[in-house]
């Protein structure tokens, strides 16, 4: 059974940096692509960023861009979220999906149970 | 990268019929079928219930059905059960490479 836990989430100043890991278990890891889904505190879902299987491919929100970077980690069965120059809207549980295939236009299918994130001064 | 359009709720009575609609444009919904619902309980992870438009993973209940016309795409769910109460979002894939989600609809049964 796939499987995916988020860890690194916790309190941030604007400003600063976070790193979210996703450790994914039940799957062949690198077979699938990867994406960051985010959710601020009552709101609906935003999709953050996308990684391809092999890693080469990276896609980014408009509001994430150049702010935050996505890298995967093959070998360890790792995703993660690089979050750099953090705002206060960065607020928001950040989930890690898979996708039904090793690139990011098909379908996302499995979801962690997400990693809370919040900035704050 | 806007937002697909979703009502912000509907609901039904046990046994009824409810259609979500999520209407996109000619980037999002209008170009692919890469058209995606998902189904979120409080306090709960989103889980994948429609993709490619009208496909049902499997142990998803047949009473989820999805459609698509032109730039909207529709979930609806026949034969209405308490445990249906959630919020929906539907997802689109888009031109620029990204995915974009609806507002997201709840559900409730009445």
């Amino acid at each position: 059974e796939a499987q995916l836990l988020e860890s690194g989430g916790g309190l941030g100043q604007p400003g600063g940096s976070l790193r979210l890991s996703c450790a994914a278990s039940g799957f062949t890891f690198s077979a699938y692509a990867m994406t960051w889904v985010r959710q601020a505190p009552g709101q609906g879902l935003e999709w953050v960023s996308g990684i391809s299987g092999s890693g080469v491919t990276t896609h980014y929100a408009d509001s994430v861009k150049g702010r935050f970077t996505v890298s995967r980690d093959n070998s360890k069965s790792t995703l993660y979220l690089q979050m750099n120059t953090v705002r206060v809207d960065d607020t928001a549980v950040y989930f890690c999906v898979k996708h039904r295939s090793a690139v990011v236009g098909d379908p996302f299918d499995i979801w962690g149970q997400g990693t809370m994130v919040s900035v704050s001064s | 990268q806007s937002a697909l359009t979703q009502p912000p709720s509907v609901s039904g009575s046990p046994g009824q019929s409810v259609t979500i609609s999520c209407t996109g444009t000619a980037s999002a919904i209008g170009s692919y079928n890469r058209v995606s619902w998902y189904q979120q309980p409080p306090g709960t992870a989103p889980k994948l219930i429609i993709y490619e438009v009208s496909n049902r993973p499997s142990g998803v209940p047949d009473r989820f059905s999805g459609s698509k016309s032109g730039y909207t795409a529709s979930l609806t769910i026949s034969g209405l059960q308490a445990e249906d109460e959630a919020d929906y979002y539907c997802s689109s894939y888009t031109s620029s490479a990204t995915w974009v989600f609806g507002g997201g609809t709840k559900v409730t049964v009445v």
